[in-house]
């Protein structure tokens, strides 16, 4: 299971673009890299998942440089409500004793 | 029912006693998960089961067992709780791996 490394915490204003990256020197080449979203006081929900170069959806983009070894979650034009805890999750067998959290980011979005 | 539910929402436990949590999905998940949180803190995975029948221990499997008894329900048991199991527990699904999981809403326990 690769090891990631994302900060610990950031700021942001309403209406900017945040980036949040997650550094995984060891990923494997058959590994995915996953991001989930924590609302206080609630279960995380999935964002975005993503192989190489780029994915988009309605929530949020995923950058994967070629050599996969980080990736950077981009959130457009945040409000308030995208104050949470954003986690990365980097492997092809996320799964039983692997599907594990890391600290993930704290990104609380000011007025 | 719809996605995955857990029982109950909030529980008082006094130190020793037994508890169970429950944690229902009805979308047919062959893996389910239970985390732990603490106040401030990220998750950790208790136990898992990768699908109907199995289990295994996570990253803090002391003082909880699990069981898998069939593909919809995965209660966790605390068998004799003591303080530092107060946390808040939250159970999670997923068809298989690389899949997105789905969480309940958790369960906030305090043991005194």
């Amino acid at each position: 299971l690769a090891k990631t490394t994302q900060p610990i915490s950031m700021d942001s204003y309403e209406g900017q673009e945040v980036n949040i990256t997650c550094s995984h020197n060891n990923i494997a080449t058959n590994d995915y890299i996953t991001w989930y979203q924590q609302f206080p006081s609630q279960g995380p929900r999935f964002i975005i998942q993503g192989y190489k170069t780029k994915v988009t959806n309605e929530v949020a983009s995923l950058f994967i440089p070629a050599d996969r070894k980080s990736s950077t979650l981009s959130l457009p034009r945040v409000s308030l409500s995208d104050t949470a805890v954003y986690y990365c999750l980097v492997g092809r067998v996320n799964y039983g004793q692997n599907f594990v959290f890391g600290p993930g980011t704290r990104l609380s979005v000011l007025p | 029912i719809a996605g995955i539910t857990q029982a109950p929402t909030s529980q008082i436990l006094a130190a020793g006693r037994r508890m169970t949590l429950r944690c229902t999905q009805d979308m047919r998940h062959n893996a389910m998960y239970w985390y732990r949180q603490d106040l401030g803190l990220g998750l950790r995975l208790i136990h898992y089961s990768n699908t109907a029948g199995t289990t295994g221990k996570g990253e803090v499997p002391d003082g909880y067992s699990v069981s898998r008894a069939n593909t919809d329900d995965f209660p966790l048991t605390l068998a004799s709780a003591v303080p530092s199991q107060t946390s808040v527990y939250f159970c999670a699904s997923r068809a298989d791996m690389n899949t997105e999981a789905f969480f309940g809403q958790g369960t906030r326990l305090t043991v005194v």
